[in-house]
């Protein structure tokens, strides 16, 4: 149980496009989604918190306007990362966590490249 | 600001050795969390704990939770090479914030 997957695994995408990752919990359903960005070897850096229905909740110094995050339903939440920029490379990994719980369950991640 | 640091960083042993790693908060948790990520993965939750000088064990894995609630060990007992990652503690702080606040990791490689 507890399975949280993300699609893409991996992006490649030009500087200037947008890229849109999904992050979907599958055998649960999830009133809060994390995203998370980890550069290598380092540890994860939260960028936003989403609450199902609601705005999301955005760390110091994360762009709203540039990750743009839906949690539209207790099962999905999207990330999207507007014109993006080669320094905008990273690994971005999103978690999901049950009603009350406190312990979160991630999804694989998506590796994302602008070149 | 709110911080969780852990040492060491990285830390390589001989299959079979002892493995500590130490999580160090600049102010007091509700409650601490231990992730493993393998090379290559996610975060895999592992334990929580909740009360003042708390002491959990998972086979090898024995975890503690400071009396002050403000820092927290992972002590690997006879490490194989099963148990190469990154472990990462996480806490939140009393002050009701509902994300986790992630430790810098400790990186560890076993040698067979």
């Amino acid at each position: 149980g507890a399975v949280v997957s993300q699609h893409p695994s991996w992006v490649i995408c030009k500087s200037g496009t947008s890229v849109k990752i999904e992050c979907r919990s599958l055998d649960f359903q999830a009133t809060t989604m994390f995203w998370y960005r980890q550069f290598p070897k380092q540890s994860l850096m939260l960028m936003a918190t989403s609450n199902e229905g609601s705005k999301a909740t955005y760390e110091q110094g994360v762009e709203k306007d540039k990750f743009l995050i839906n949690h539209a339903s207790l099962t999905l939440s999207t990330l999207t990362v507007t014109s993006a920029h080669p320094e905008d490379s990273s690994f971005y990994i999103c978690s999901a966590r049950v009603y009350r719980a406190s312990e979160q369950y991630f999804g694989p991640g998506t590796r994302l490249t602008v070149t | 600001g709110q911080q969780v640091m852990q040492i060491p960083q990285y830390q390589h042993v001989q299959e079979g050795e002892d493995f500590t790693t130490y999580c160090n908060s600049s102010t007091t948790l509700s409650n601490i969390q231990w992730y493993k990520q393998r090379p290559g993965g996610h975060p895999v939750f592992l334990i929580q704990l909740v009360k003042s000088g708390e002491v959990k064990k998972q086979k090898r894995l024995t975890f503690q939770f400071g009396e002050a609630k403000k820092n927290s060990s992972l002590h690997i007992t006879a490490t194989q090479t099963t148990d190469v990652g990154t472990y990462f503690c996480a806490g939140h702080f009393d002050t009701g914030r509902r994300a986790l606040t992630f430790g810098s990791g400790t990186r560890l490689q076993v040698q067979p």
